[in-house]
């Protein structure tokens, strides 16, 4: 099946700093990959639309300008966090969709936490 | 996109069927229903997608009536590791399509030995 890996797993990081997070398809093509959001005990939140080549589509109330998203390949897209602050502690999870077959795989999440 | 309900929690016993059930009374007629699993700290896994009637796969069942206005899924003999979080979403996609998915609440299932 197809398979979506994301790196970091898990990352801590001091208030202010800046966190890259990679989302990849490992056997398959995706031009559109999805970033969620998760905070404990609550569900996923999409954030963002990655279109590879285009610029990032956001969702209402999330700043672009705060998570920049790269989707420079077919098989990989990143999400930086800028500038992170305490508040921006969550689970990021992203989804790509295979061209092909029009599903979407999710990929295994990534624990953010800023001290 | 339709807005389901779901209940926010069930318990059952390992060995037992499970069925979760979801109601979507604005379900379109472009819609499908499907059910994703998730474990703490995982991204989410697809389970099972249905468009009416009854949908089997080697993890689940999904039954939908006429109406459409509802869908059970149904888990034949749970184990301890069917303890996740189970999601219901509806929306005019077949396998999450190109869209980003809208999660509701899901229903935290917890199976007890």
């Amino acid at each position: 099946g197809a398979v979506v890996s994301q790196h970091p797993s898990r990352v801590i990081c001091k208030s202010g700093t800046s966190v890259k997070i990679e989302c990849r398809s490992l056997d398959f093509q995706a031009t559109t990959m999805f970033w969620y959001r998760q905070f404990p005990k609550k569900s996923l939140m999409l954030m963002a639309t990655s279109n590879e080549g285009s610029k990032a589509t956001y969702e209402q109330g999330v700043e672009k300008d705060k998570f920049l998203i790269n989707h420079a390949s077919l098989t990989l897209s990143t999400l930086t966090v800028t500038s992170a602050h305490p508040e921006d502690s969550s689970f990021y999870i992203c989804s790509a969709r295979d061209r092909v077959f029009n599903e979407q795989f999710f990929g295994p999440g990534t624990r953010l936490t800023v001290l | 996109l339709a807005k389901t309900t779901q209940p926010i929690s069930m318990d059952s016993y390992e060995g037992q069927e499970v069925n979760i059930t979801c109601s979507h009374n604005n379900i379109a007629t472009n819609d499908y229903i499907t059910w994703y699993q998730q474990f703490p700290s995982q991204g989410p896994r697809f389970i099972i997608q249905g468009y009416k009637t009854k949908v089997t796969n080697e993890v689940a069942s999904l039954f939908i009536p006429a109406d459409r206005k509802s869908s059970t899924l149904s888990l034949p003999r749970v184990s301890l590791s069917d303890t996740a979080v189970y999601y219901c979403l509806v929306g005019e996609y077949s396998g999450g399509g190109a869209d980003g998915l809208t999660f509701g609440k899901g229903t935290h299932l917890i199976i007890q030995p």
